[in-house]
């Protein structure tokens, strides 16, 4: 069954450094999302993707954060400065038209 | 302000019992219902999704909606102790599109063996 995959799998930065997770949606899926989840708490939408522009963006996604889809198949999370705050699991979704989103394993990032 | 709200639990069931599972939302323009089951430390899996009132079943698992209410259930039958995990409910206003989900804290449910 085709999966969302997500790199890596634990990301660990000292805080101001930028970081990028990776993703790479199903192959037919033309909706793309970020999510995470901090430690305990609920997972939180972040921001969803289409035709190579943000469709959505929650209060969460601030101008620290940005979404990229540099080619055809990865789909990219970048965070220009973390904090300490940013540590959390972030959950890559992919969605095709009317059809429910699918998650990936997650990319547990940790700022230090 | 969109608000999924569930009791987060811990609910424990008896092996072989119905396990039975709430969600309400706030948001009456919400379309889209659905159930993930989350395994600590794991990212969170579909089970079922509804997007009509009433209920939807596939294998031992039904999804029950009710749009007046504002109420969203899931019962597990003849629940094994492999379904213990956290189920987290999720709404969105379309079912397809690029609408981010909402989700709820979850409820952890604890099968007994």
């Amino acid at each position: 069954e085709p999966e969302v995959t997500q790199t890596p799998s634990h990301q660990v930065t000292q805080m101001g450094q930028e970081v990028i997770l990776r993703c790479v949606p199903i192959s037919n899926h033309l909706y793309f999302y970020w999510y995470r989840q901090i430690l305990g708490q609920k997972v939180e939408f972040l921001v969803s993707f289409y035709n190579n522009e943000i469709s959505e963006k929650s209060e969460i996604f601030d101008d620290q954060f940005s979404v990229e889809r540099p080619d055809g198949s990865n789909f990219t999370l970048k965070i220009r400065s973390t904090k300490l705050e940013d540590s959390a699991m972030y959950f890559c979704a992919s969605s095709d038209w009317d059809q429910p989103q699918h998650f990936g394993d997650g990319t547990r990032l940790s700022i230090l | 302000q969109k608000e999924v709200e569930q009791n987060s639990g811990p609910l424990s069931v008896p092996e072989g019992a119905i396990a039975s599972l709430n969600c309400t939302y706030s948001d009456r323009g919400s379309q889209s219902f659905f159930w993930y089951r989350q395994y600590s430390g794991k990212s969170p899996e579909l089970i079922m999704f509804i997007y009509s009132n009433g209920d939807k079943e596939d294998g031992r698992f039904t999804a029950q909606l009710n749009k007046a209410s504002q109420y969203v259930s899931l019962l597990i039958r003849d629940s094994q102790p492999s379904d213990s995990a956290t189920y987290l409910c999720a709404v969105n206003r379309s079912g397809g599109g690029a609408d981010g989900l909402t989700f709820g804290k979850g409820t952890h449910l604890i099968i007994q063996p």
